[in-house]
């Protein structure tokens, strides 16, 4: 069965830094691109980050400098390190598999989210 | 960048109502579209991709469909478990969602 499950959110105050991890099962991370998608409360969906299977990576521009995208093929695993966390940063992150062809991209599967509180 | 522009932003309907959330391209985006429905505490789930190709397991009753840049999702018959958000999405741009309640 093709899963994602996150971990590592949690409540932090402005400026600290936190790790989220999606372990992988049922597909290989590193053959494909690899997202992160967040939900502020409330809000729609926004796009984060995105590892190529290359391992070329790009942010949207709001956490460029301060959040960093990477896998650990070895653990079939996705992570994303924030740092200087603001207090907009607050959302429930997901991970989710891009698919990529020529003329179409569509996010699937997701995980199931996990929650980051930027609060002091 | 191209934006997504979804409406309505809500929707009221029953069940057994056949109902219909657009989505309009800035510019032409050659039917690069998926749909997505999420319902509250839950991840996105993807109904379908390429405008109008259906996601594996997806209920036939959901369909899209373009015409220049407007892109369509419809329902042909409303059932209870379809009451949710649904959220167009181009490259990394999604639409705001279609928030779809019961009248």
């Amino acid at each position: 069965e093709v899963q994602l499950v996150e971990t590592g959110g949690g409540s932090i105050q402005p400026g600290g830094s936190l790790s989220l991890s999606c372990a992988a099962s049922g597909f290989t991370v590193s053959s494909n691109y690899m997202s992160w998608v967040r939900q502020a409360p409330g809000k729609g969906l926004e796009w984060v980050s995105v590892i190529y299977s290359s391992g070329r990576t790009y942010y949207t521009d709001s956490v460029k400098g301060r959040f960093t995208i990477s896998r650990d093929n070895s653990k079939n695993t996705l992570y994303l390190q924030m740092n200087s966390l603001r207090a907009e940063d607050t959302a429930v992150y997901y991970c989710a598999r891009l698919t990529v062809t020529p003329t179409e991209w569509w996010f699937d599967p997701w995980g199931q989210g996990t929650l980051v509180a930027v609060s002091s | 960048d191209i934006q997504m522009t979804q409406s309505p932003s809500s929707l009221s309907a029953s069940v057994g109502d056949r109902v219909t959330i657009a989505c309009r391209a800035s510019q032409g985006i050659t039917n690069s579209l998926a749909w997505y429905q999420q319902k509250p505490g839950k991840a996105p789930k993807l109904l379908l991709f390429a405008a109008s190709r259906l996601q594996s397991g997806v209920p036939s009753r959901f369909s899209g469909s373009a015409y220049g840049t407007d892109y369509t999702l419809t329902i042909s018959s409303l059932q209870p478990e379809d009451f949710a958000t649904y959220y167009c999405q181009h490259l990394y741009t999604f639409g705001q969602g279609t928030k779809l309640e019961i009248k």
